[in-house]
């Protein structure tokens, strides 16, 4: 069964710490997606990668960076995490076509 | 990639047809409509993709008018656990496939 996997479900952090979430995915795609989800404001993309080494902005990048050194990794970073940016994170890595979306079962981030 | 506008929310009783429409009116010739759908802490699933016509598989049907401006989202026969937050999206097939989110329909199928 193909997978996208999210090292961690849940994750309390400080404020001011540096935060790694990472991601696998092991179907070969060349695409990979960071979002957050918080209510009332759906999903929205952060970053996005559609090759190693390679990365775009998406809607919301500030105060993120990512990091894709192999195909199947995709790493969102955060630099100096802050209260704001509690938040549901989820990957997704995709085939292209806009259909072969296939996302892991997110990280709950509190910083406190 | 143009715009979507959903309702919030919706019931719809077990059994029935779910009918979760989209305005999309500054959709472009060459965009496609996607939906997804999210379950309560899962991450979003694919449902259906269509361009113009109308398009039908195991899970929905999707009905985009002739102006391409509107479509809706049928699910026949729904059950409880069709219970989710449905999304539509519009997108350019250009090379990088983002696909932007929206705040969706919310989806409450009741017994």
């Amino acid at each position: 069964d193909v997978k996208v996997t999210q090292s961690s479900r849940y994750l309390v952090k400080r404020t001011g710490e540096k935060v790694f979430l990472e991601c696998v995915q092991d179907m070969d795609h060349e695409n990979m997606f960071w979002y957050r989800q918080d209510p009332g404001l759906g999903l929205r993309l952060i970053y996005f990668s559609y090759d190693v080494k390679m990365k775009e902005k998406g809607d919301i990048p500030e105060g993120y960076s990512v990091s894709r050194e192999k195909k199947e990794r995709f790493s969102l970073i955060l630099e100096s995490a802050s209260t704001n940016q509690t938040s549901m994170y989820l990957c997704a890595s995709s085939t292209g076509g806009g259909y072969g979306y296939t996302f892991g079962s997110g990280t709950r981030l509190t910083v406190v | 990639d143009a715009k979507t506008t959903q309702p919030p929310s919706m019931d719809c009783a077990e059994g029935r047809a779910a009918n979760l429409p989209c305005n999309h009116s500054t959709i472009s010739g060459n965009e496609y409509v996607y939906w997804y759908r999210q379950i309560h802490s899962q991450g979003p699933q694919y449902i259906i993709h269509g361009l113009k016509n109308n398009e039908t598989n195991e899970m929905a049907s999707l009905i985009i008018t002739e102006d391409r401006k509107s479509s809706t989202l049928i699910l026949p026969h729904a059950t409880l656990r069709d219970t989710a937050v449905y999304y539509c999206i519009v997108r350019s097939p250009d090379n990088t496939d983002k696909l932007i989110f929206g705040t969706g329909t919310r989806l409450q199928v009741f017994p």
